[in-house]
């Protein structure tokens, strides 16, 4: 089992509120990543960190926020939640190399009420 | 047109057939191709990586065909616990995975 952890699983909210949601890895890797997924539907990059100070957009734009304060944590923030943000956000980390698995936590899945 | 394409499915096969999955993607400079399994509101795991010689694990051969930029995979003697999306995931050139829909497998008794 992977060592890469988020919370909450769950997340029901309303419209106009501020969230982080929590990410972290205990297996010392410097890229980590956050993809969006709706049902049935691909998984869409949003941001990555490939160290600490490092943060990048992806490839679907995204109104959230991330930080790397820490090697093992990336946190993503919505400073104001609204319903196009349902969906179910997926954390990953790797470690370097052209076939080194991606690691995911077990998403939060968020509903913007 | 998007980066990876797979055909959806749904695949419906039963105990102990062979299935095969393709996927084509679109940049030729990509670097190396993946099939990950996705079960049902779970996060995806790596099944294999999709070598240029082609590889094999148990049931499992994966084959990649750059020339064309078509990967498979193919599943012998199916399992119930096979039922699962199957994912194929490409990493670009800059490095990051590009995910496919993913094909749906349900295999049944």
């Amino acid at each position: 089992e992977a060592d890469i952890y988020q919370t909450p699983r769950y997340l029901v909210i309303g419209t106009g509120k501020k969230i982080t949601l929590e990410c972290s890895q205990t297996m010392g890797h410097d890229k980590m990543y956050w993809y969006q997924q709706d049902p049935g539907m691909e998984l869409h990059l949003i941001h990555y960190s490939y160290g600490v100070n490092s943060t990048e957009k992806g490839d679907l734009s995204s109104e959230s926020t991330v930080s790397r304060i820490r090697t093992e944590h990336f946190p993503l923030t919505l400073e104001s939640a609204r319903p196009s943000h349902t969906s179910q956000y997926l954390c990953a980390s790797s470690s370097p190399g052209d076939y080194n698995e991606q690691f995911f936590g077990p998403g939060t899945r968020l509903t913007v009420l | 047109r998007k980066e990876v394409e797979q055909d959806p499915g749904p695949f419906n096969v039963p105990e102990g057939a062979t299935v095969a999955f393709n996927c084509t993607y679109s940049n030729s400079a990509s670097q190396s191709f993946f099939w990950y399994r996705q079960d049902c509101r779970k996060e995806p795991k790596l099944l294999m990586s999709v070598y240029s010689s082609g590889n094999e694990d148990g049931r499992f051969t994966a084959q990649l065909n750059r020339a064309s930029q078509y990967i498979s995979l193919l599943i012998r003697d199916s399992k119930l616990s096979d039922s699962a999306t199957y994912l194929c995931v490409v990493k670009s050139n800059t490095g990051k995975l590009i995910f496919g829909q993913g094909t749906t497998l349900q295999v049944k008794p």
